[in-house]
């Protein structure tokens, strides 16, 4: 049984470019949310996804946006590219909803560096 | 604002005895859930033990268990029997009406032979 997979594992990009982030969910998981995690820090929540529509967001700005599609996986992108964004973006999946304390799976992340 | 609180940045114990690593919370709501993960290297958080906020016995995962005292919002996490593959960061984190996890900053554990 696959846990939540992530693609790509590392990627570089330059300001103001654009990228899109894929995540897996596990097996029998229809909840997909993304989290960013600065060096030294703890994830914060970004957004989660559930029935292709998005639930909840965080407080990040509309440059990030994403995508569920109908087997569940999701896109994360973000546009105009800062240095501020250069961390680890994670994909925890789950069945929804989050809030009844149902396991929360995480991928081991995308790191995303900006030059 | 709901805040997770890690007051131990970094933590060391030797193999074989037992640390315990603090975490305290704040929220208003009266039914949530806590968690703690476990970061090695690699990067993935893996889930170490969980919590439910209405349920008043500790949790226990083997050699991991927690102190849990919903009054004080405190949620502190015992590792016994310390192995060097327990060296990791480990994250408090809780979830409660809405769908998001609100982590703490995290305390990196060295585990020393």
């Amino acid at each position: 049984d696959a846990g939540v997979t992530q693609s790509p594992t590392h990627l570089i990009k330059t300001r103001g470019q654009q990228v899109t982030l894929r995540c897996s969910p596990k097996s029998g998981h229809d909840t997909v949310s993304w989290y960013q995690q600065a060096l030294g820090q703890g994830p914060q929540f970004i957004f989660q996804y559930y029935e292709e529509e998005e639930r909840q967001r965080g407080n990040f700005p509309d440059r990030f946006s994403g995508h569920q599609f109908p087997n569940y996986s999701s896109e994360l992108n973000v546009n105009a590219l800062l240095l501020g964004d250069s961390a680890l973006y994670l994909c925890a999946s789950s069945l929804f909803p989050t809030s009844s304390g149902n396991t929360i799976y995480f991928g081991e992340g995308s790191w995303l560096t900006v030059v | 604002a709901q805040t997770v609180t890690q007051s131990q940045p970094e933590m060391s114990v030797q193999e074989a005895e037992t640390v315990t690593l603090s975490c305290t919370y704040d929220t208003s709501e009266s039914d949530y859930y806590l968690f703690w993960y476990k970061q090695p290297p690699s990067r993935q958080m893996i889930l170490v033990i969980r919590q439910e906020a209405y349920k008043q016995q500790n949790a226990t995962e083997n050699r991991f268990s927690v102190n849990f005292q919903k009054a004080a919002k405190s949620f502190s996490l015992k590792i016994s029997d310390s192995q060097l593959g327990d060296a990791a960061m480990y994250f408090c984190a809780y979830i409660e009406s809405g769908s998001r996890l609100t982590f703490g900053e995290g305390t990196q554990l060295t585990v020393n032979p």
